[in-house]
């Protein structure tokens, strides 16, 4: 099945820095989704992006799907932007509808 | 916006015991899952359902498990006798049948084996 590999699996930074999260798979797909997970385990969509790039407020994201990876960035990081950030991939009409995530970022933004 | 919604949001049982996980989908929708997250690791699939059956599954999907839509609005799923080790957060996802493929989750569902 598909691989993902997140990096980096921690980060700490003070609010207001600027972060960029990135994700490997080892297969064509045609769904990429960036999750954030708050602390009441809910998972937040933040982008549907298989590829290409997009922005919303201070995040945005890029998928370079020809070279399998995809970047999420933060800027101007808010203590609110805190909890784990999941990269998911799957392959829609190709036998691997289910999404496979990889083991997140963990970030944490002090005051 | 319309939104995928689980209940409920926790339910805790005995070991052994058979719990039903419901979802309502968003309405247009066609393609429904079930995912779970173990805590502190990371989500898994469990299970794909269209046109009213099964359409893929994981290693994780055993005979204990299985899922229905039991009208036109519930996705449902059972776990038959439950053990230590299915205490995780469920998630229920939907999505619809457009070219666009992205899929929306539920809030959860966090089962307590006991």
């Amino acid at each position: 099945g598909i691989q993902v590999e997140q990096s980096p699996p921690d980060l700490i930074l003070q609010e207001g820095a600027n972060s960029t999260l990135r994700c490997n798979f080892s297969d064509s797909v045609n769904n990429l989704q960036w999750f954030h997970q708050n602390p009441w385990g809910q998972l937040i969509n933040l982008f549907y992006i298989p590829s290409g790039t997009k922005q919303n407020g201070r995040l945005s994201a890029t998928t370079v799907a020809t070279e399998r990876y995809s970047l999420l960035y933060i800027s101007s990081s808010q203590t609110t932007d805190s909890g784990v950030y999941f990269c998911a991939v799957g392959y829609s009409g190709g036998g691997a509808d289910g999404l496979t995530f990889g083991k997140g970022t963990h970030l944490i933004i002090q005051p | 916006e319309p939104e995928v919604t689980q209940t409920p949001s926790h339910q805790v049982t005995q070991m052994g015991q058979e719990v039903i996980l419901r979802c309502v989908p968003i309405s247009n929708h066609l393609y429904f899952y079930w995912y779970r997250q173990i805590l502190g690791q990371k989500v898994e699939f469990l299970v794909s359902f269209y046109n009213n059956e099964i359409s893929e599954k994981s290693e994780i999907f055993d005979d204990q498990f299985s899922v229905e839509r039991p009208d036109g609005s519930n996705f449902t799923l059972k776990i038959r006798s439950t053990k230590l080790e299915d205490s995780a957060m469920y998630f229920c996802a939907s999505r619809d049948s457009g070219r666009l493929y992205e899929q929306y989750f539920g809030p959860g569902t966090r089962l307590t084996v006991t």
